[in-house]
Parts: structure tokens; C-alpha cells; sequence
């Protein structure tokens, strides 16, 4: 069993849709939670960066933790065809390594 | 743009070769990491350096290894290539250990 669990989509919504994305993880060490989007021939951008449970919003996007769930949640409201990309989730615990998601293919029709 | 840069941005050799990838940190930061990124496998953590010393090593092969200069870029190096070590390779960095990464947009290795 992977660490990190990722649905890996793809997932195809329509412009101004809520997106939701799922992470779950079983190595209760991990303390650090990203969400990181990649788009093709390119390097993972970082969305989001939290360390506690509960939600933090920036803009169209906000990430929820519940750690007592090991499960992590992306949402991005008003969807833009922009978005469309592979959206990756990351965790991390004392030792500083990301472990990575296998990574959800999102496509906003216009 | 993420201000990690990483050259050269594809690499074409034969097997058993030996390639260096390099990679600049964002100014000012003193961590940088290596994952190598393949569609089976997903992005994988390599070794990480700090200060120009080695600080974590992950799922790295011991014909790959890695290190950081003084002016903090960092080389890996890649040697008696398989065609399985054809992959993305990705450099990001941080200003610490315990701050967010920040990636380039990698080199592409092509094993023929």
C-alpha cells in the first residue's frame, strides 16, 4: 500500500464549476501538507502550504487537512479553463521530503 | 516563473553513459532536492543537501549521486544509464528545511 493515496482522475468538469480534490494518507508522521499543480513539459507549482487541521483559503482555491481522517481536500471554486492541469498532493513529516500523490489530470471545458 | 533553474532542459544519451544535471536554487535558499518524476513510479524523493552538506537520502541509486557547491547549486549525477532511468528529473529548493519547496522545470533524460 502507497503512503499517499490519489485518485488519479481524470477528471473533466465545465468552466465555473467547483472542483473537488482527495488525498489519503497512512503515515501519521507526516505533518506538512502541499498541493502543487503541474502543468505539461513543466515543474510542480505550489497551490497550498498548511501545517495544522482545518481550511485555508487563497483566492479560488482552499485546502482542507483532517488529520484525525489522514485525509486531505483541494477545492477550487469557479473553475477556469486555465486550471486544467495535473494537481499533485504532498506531505511531509520531520525529515523534509515531499511524498507525492500519483497526481489527478483535471480538464475545465470552456 | 519559480526561480529554480535547471539545465540542460532535455538530455538524449545511450546506455552506460554518464550525464550531470544541474540545478540553481532560488536565491537565498540553502536546501535543494532531487526527485525523479516516471509515469510508473510518480515523482520520487533522491537526496537532499543543505548548505552544501548532504541531509536526507531517499529511493537514489548508488550509480547516481549528488552534490551542492559553495555557491549552492547542486549536480546530480547519473552513471552507467539503463533504459530504465529515463525520466523527469526535478531540482527544487528552500530556504530551509522546514519551508516550502519550490520546483524548476526539470530535465528530460532519454536513454536510447
Amino acid at each position: 500500500q502507497k503512503e499517499v493515496e490519489q485518485d488519479p482522475g481524470p477528471l473533466s468538469v465545465p468552466e465555473g464549476a467547483i472542483v473537488s480534490l482527495n488525498c489519503t494518507y497512512s503515515n501519521s508522521a507526516f505533518q506538512y501538507f502541499m498541493w502543487y499543480r503541474q502543468y505539461s513539459r513543466k515543474g510542480p507549482e505550489l497551490l497550498m502550504y498548511t501545517y495544522s487541521s482545518g481550511n485555508k483559503e487563497d483566492g479560488r482555491f482552499t485546502a482542507q487537512v483532517d488529520k484525525s481522517s489522514k485525509y486531505i481536500s483541494l477545492f477550487i471554486r469557479d473553475s477556469q479553463p486555465s486550471d486544467s492541469a495535473t494537481y499533485l498532493c504532498a506531505m511531509s513529516g520531520s525529515a523534509r521530503q515531499l511524498t507525492f500523490g500519483s497526481g489527478t489530470q483535471l480538464t475545465v471545458l470552456p | 516563473d519559480s526561480g529554480v533553474t535547471q539545465t540542460p532542459k532535455h538530455l538524449i544519451t545511450a546506455t552506460g553513459q554518464r550525464v550531470t544535471l544541474r540545478c540553481s536554487p532560488r536565491s537565498g535558499d540553502l536546501s535543494v532536492y532531487w526527485y525523479q518524476q516516471s509515469l510508473d513510479q510518480g515523482l520520487q524523493f533522491l537526496i537532499q543537501y543543505y548548505n552544501g552538506e548532504e541531509r536526507a537520502k531517499g529511493n537514489i541509486l548508488e550509480r547516481f549521486s549528488a552534490q551542492q557547491f559553495p555557491d549552492l547549486h547542486s549536480e546530480l549525477n547519473l552513471s552507467s544509464l539503463e533504459l530504465g532511468d529515463s525520466a523527469l528529473y526535478f531540482c527544487a529548493s528552500s530556504a530551509y528545511s522546514n519551508q516550502p519547496q519550490h520546483f524548476g522545470d526539470g530535465t528530460r533524460l532519454s536513454i536510447l
